[in-house]
């Protein structure tokens, strides 16, 4: 799998936009972009995945770069919920009914603060 | 919807100790995985199974031993506890292997070897 950048760790106010930048510049073109963010204490959880275009889902925003070589991850309203490790992570594309398995990095720490 | 389920919570082993951790799903899912997660690290993968009847190594399957006990149970088994072994571990579920499926995790088992 390739290889993903993240921040260490960010700081965001609450209720303010948080953008989490990823970078991936060894992406290949089957490579899906995959969000996923572990709360404190608890498993991960999914939170969004793109190809090419730019997504959107009840939890966040994925903008992807036209080179596809960066990604970031949007919270439009960050809330002190929202504080978790976010993991930015590549799949590549398998359809052979053969799992797939997640590959995490460290992520990043978002502390969020009122 | 339970989604996945693990026990024990915690557990406190002394070197050389067996035990069995247990992970059940009710999604109807195909394909589980173990993971484990050291003080500071994202995920690693121990095992997998991709459908029921199936079980392949991951990246860190030294020590481990797994069994698909049929299509809701996935259980991950150390004969022989070592202190390297501290550590959390989670059981995930996915509908199929395709990578762009989500997978869902349990709240995991804190484990401690002594």
């Amino acid at each position: 799998d390739a290889k993903t950048t993240q921040p260490n760790s960010m700081e965001s106010n609450e209720e303010e936009p948080v953008h989490l930048p990823c970078n991936h510049s060894t992406i290949s073109g089957t490579d899906y972009i995959h969000w996923y963010r572990q709360l404190p204490s608890q498993g991960p959880e999914y939170v969004i995945h793109g190809l090419t275009s730019n997504v959107n889902n009840r939890m966040a925003s994925l903008a992807i770069a036209e080179d596809r070589k960066s990604s970031t991850l949007i919270l439009h309203r960050a809330t002190l919920r929202d504080a978790a490790v976010y993991y930015c992570i590549l799949r590549d594309f398998i359809n052979t009914g053969t799992a797939s398995k997640l590959t995490f990095g460290t992520g990043t720490r978002l502390q969020v603060t009122l | 919807n339970a989604g996945v389920t693990q026990t024990p919570k915690f557990q406190v082993l002394k070197t050389g100790q067996s035990m069995t951790l247990q992970c059940a799903q009710d999604m109807n899912h195909n394909s589980m995985y173990w993971y484990r997660q050291d003080p500071g690290m994202g995920l690693r993968l121990i095992y997998y199974s991709a459908s029921e009847g199936t079980t392949d190594k991951g990246e860190v399957p030294n020590g481990y031993n797994v069994s698909r006990l049929n299509k809701r149970e996935f259980s991950l088994r150390l004969e022989s506890a070592a202190p390297s072994q501290t550590s959390v571990y989670f059981c995930a579920s996915s509908k199929t292997g395709i990578s762009t499926d989500t997978q869902y995790f349990g709240p995991g088992t804190r484990l401690t070897v002594l």
